[in-house]
């Protein structure tokens, strides 16, 4: 069992719709919670961290945190063509003490 | 800032060559990363430095692989002999040491092809 898990898609949104991005990991003890955003050809770069049980917003991006069913998802409103890209979750806890990433899961937005 | 800078961006060799990956960190960032990035296995840490002490070697395939950061500028991954299932995007990253935060700031990478 992979220790991020997320389905690699592709995920085909319509524009102006809500995307929706789930991932989960295995390690209890993992601590905190990120969404890195990867174009084609690009390195990837931090969207938004989570460390604590339930959402935060920020503009158009949600991410959401469930500790107990060890499950991360990230919204995103009013989806646009720029948002088309692979979203990459990853998790880092004291017992691995390293940021471990999922496989990542592509996303199309379609106009 | 000029973020972190690798090179070379692209490296095409024959198997069973040296193999050497440039990376300069952000100024002030006490921890560096190395991470290999495929289709088949995703985005891999190798290899991890704090104040350029390596902390975690434990993702590094094999002993042909090896990297050193000998000032907190600079830093190399070596690979030597190379394979052709080297081939990968070799990404460094650096961090201002806050894992908590997982604020990474990764280079453009290096696109290794052994042939």
């Amino acid at each position: 069992q992979k220790e991020v898990e997320q389905n690699s898609g592709p995920l085909s949104v319509p524009e102006g719709a809500i995307a929706s991005l789930n991932c989960t990991y295995s390690d209890r003890g993992s601590q905190s919670f990120f969404w890195y955003r990867q174009y084609s050809g690009k390195s990837p770069e931090l969207i938004m961290f989570i460390y604590s049980n339930g959402d935060k917003e920020d503009g158009r991006f949600t991410a959401q945190l469930n500790k107990a069913s060890q499950y991360v998802s990230l919204l995103i409103r009013d989806s646009q063509p720029s948002d088309s890209a692979t979203y990459l979750c990853a998790s880092y806890g004291s017992s691995a003490s390293k940021i471990i990433f999922g496989s990542g899961t592509r996303l199309s937005i379609r106009p | 800032d000029a973020g972190v800078i690798q090179s070379p961006r692209h490296e095409v060799t024959e198997m069973g060559q040296e193999v050497t990956l440039r990376c300069k960190p952000i100024s002030g960032h006490n921890s560096l990363f190395w991470y290999r990035q495929t289709m088949m296995r995703g985005l891999e840490l190798l290899i991890y430095f704090n104040n350029n002490v390596p902390i975690d070697d434990s993702g590094m395939p094999e002993d042909r692989f090896s990297a050193k950061m000998p000032n907190a500028s600079f830093s190399t991954l070596k690979i030597q002999p190379s394979e052709p299932r080297d081939s990968a995007v070799y990404f460094c990253a650096s961090s201002p040491g806050q894992f908590y935060t997982g604020e990474l700031f990764f280079g453009e990478g290096s696109r290794l092809t052994v042939l």
